[in-house]
């Protein structure tokens, strides 16, 4: 079956540890996404990748860094320099080339930094 | 910007019906709906393209009004599974999509 797999489901951290988010893709589909959900917040963009190796901030990139070496993978480092990491992040991924795709979520990862 | 989704929150019966706004104040090309229920992946409910085209779930039925850059999201006679946080996102070009802050809509029995 075709998806967007993210692990762990639950992660663990204390202060001052980068921690990096796992997110695969076998859609085939070009752009991939991050965002970041805080209660009451909605859905936040941290960042995306339209292609391999190119990737843009989106609206709450600070504390963050990603790379995109494979189509099929996007991992999201959250570095110490996040102020409060502690949230469900969301990985999500979609073609390109037309506007009215939807875009596809994977299941999340809860990460709790103490 | 995020677009401003209301209400914020709305309880319901089963079998009433309800309706969830969402308004930009950017110019949309697309208006897109989700449903997230606790601790999972949001799924795709229904998008809405400038120019009318509508694509999505039979159940449940949205508009989109382009000149108050508006959408609003229709259930109707809902049911216990329709319970869950409700999200649009807009795209106004080939850009990822901007999502409001959602509506928490909770049916019982």
């Amino acid at each position: 079956d075709g998806g967007i797999t993210q692990s762990p489901k639950y992660l663990f951290r204390k202060e001052g540890q980068n921690v990096t988010l796992s997110c695969e893709q076998n859609l085939n589909h070009d752009a991939m996404y991050w965002y970041r959900q805080d209660p009451g917040q909605g859905l936040r963009l941290i960042y995306y990748s339209q292609i391999v190796n190119d990737f843009q901030k989106g609206d709450i990139a600070e504390g963050y860094s990603v790379s995109r070496e494979k189509k099929e993978s996007f991992p999201l480092t959250v570095t110490s320099a996040q102020k409060n990491p502690t949230a469900f992040y969301l990985c999500a991924s979609s073609p390109t080339g037309q506007v009215t795709y939807e875009q596809y979520f994977g299941p999340g990862t809860r990460l709790t930094v103490t | 910007q995020q677009p401003v989704q209301s209400p914020q929150a709305v309880i319901l019966r089963e079998g009433e019906d309800a309706v969830i706004n969402c308004s930009s104040s950017k110019a949309l090309y697309s208006v897109h709906w989700y449903r997230q229920k606790h601790g999972e992946a949001p799924v795709f409910l229904m998008i809405l393209l400038k120019g009318g085209e509508q694509k999505g779930h039979e159940k449940i039925s949205a508009s989109f009004n382009e000149k108050k850059q508006q959408s609003s999201l229709y259930l109707t006679a809902s049911q216990l599974s329709y319970s869950g946080t409700y999200f649009c996102g807009y795209r106004s070009g080939n850009t990822p999509l901007v999502f409001g802050k959602g509506t928490r809509l909770s049916v019982i029995a």
